[in-house]
């Protein structure tokens, strides 16, 4: 199985701040990647799709980068609609496994 | 306008089977490209992949939990129905049904998830 380890595992920030989360896969995975968003009691949201794709009605300010082993999703002015959980999940495999996590809440 | 929705017990005994109905409309299980995974998230972990079905009845399991799985369609239904035998406590989690965008190719995606339902397994 592939394993997809992010960091941090979580964070305080403000809002207006740039914040970048780190995903990597334990074996190359191309771009086949992508990012979700869960806040509290909901199930995620897509964010991003092969590793820099935005999503449909996703904000601009999300943006993800990375190829083979290590990739990043970058919020370039965080929102107050953007403290959540963030997951990463690779589609190299029909097995699509999900990074632990990061939670980004309020400094 | 894609939807989907969860159904089934809230509340299983160890050593049961449990059976999970996925009810969906905004698009057909008979479209080449389309599938439905089931997805799985115990309280404040990650999401873990369990099993999908696509369009033309192919399925995949989870390694891991592949003998107590089995996932099949009802196209006329719009539904996808899994079930998971010998329940234990540690499989206490939300269980989402999600679309699967992207057919056999790998930048596929999970873009619209049902609301989830949380089983706890418990004697």
């Amino acid at each position: 199985d592939i394993q997809m380890t992010q960091s941090p595992s979580s964070l305080s920030a403000s809002v207006g701040d740039r914040v970048t989360i780190t995903c990597r896969a334990s074996e190359t995975i191309s771009s086949y990647l992508n990012w979700y968003q869960q806040k509290p009691g909901k199930a995620p949201k897509l964010l991003m799709y092969a590793a820099s794709s935005l999503h449909s009605g996703v904000p601009s300010r999300f943006s993800g980068s990375g190829s083979g082993t290590d990739f990043t999703l970058t919020i370039s002015s965080l929102q107050p609609e953007d403290f959540a959980t963030y997951y990463c999940q690779q589609s190299y495999s029909s097995l699509g496994t999900f990074g632990q996590g990061t939670k980004v809440d309020i400094k | 306008q894609i939807t989907l929705k969860e159904s089934g017990p809230t509340l299983v005994k160890p050593t049961q089977t449990l059976t999970l109905t996925c009810t969906f409309s905004g698009f057909s299980l008979s479209t080449s490209g389309v599938g439905v995974v089931w997805i799985r998230q115990p309280p404040g972990k990650a999401p873990e992949w369990l099993s999908l079905i696509y369009w033309n009845d192919d399925k995949r399991y989870s390694p891991s939990l592949k003998s107590r799985l089995t996932i099949i369609k009802d196209t006329s239904k719009n539904q996808v129905v899994l079930t998971m035998t010998d329940m234990d406590p540690v499989d206490t989690a939300t269980y989402y049904c999600a679309h699967r965008h992207g057919g056999y190719s790998n930048y596929y995606y999970f873009d619209h998830w049902g609301q989830g339902i949380l089983v706890t397994v418990s004697s």
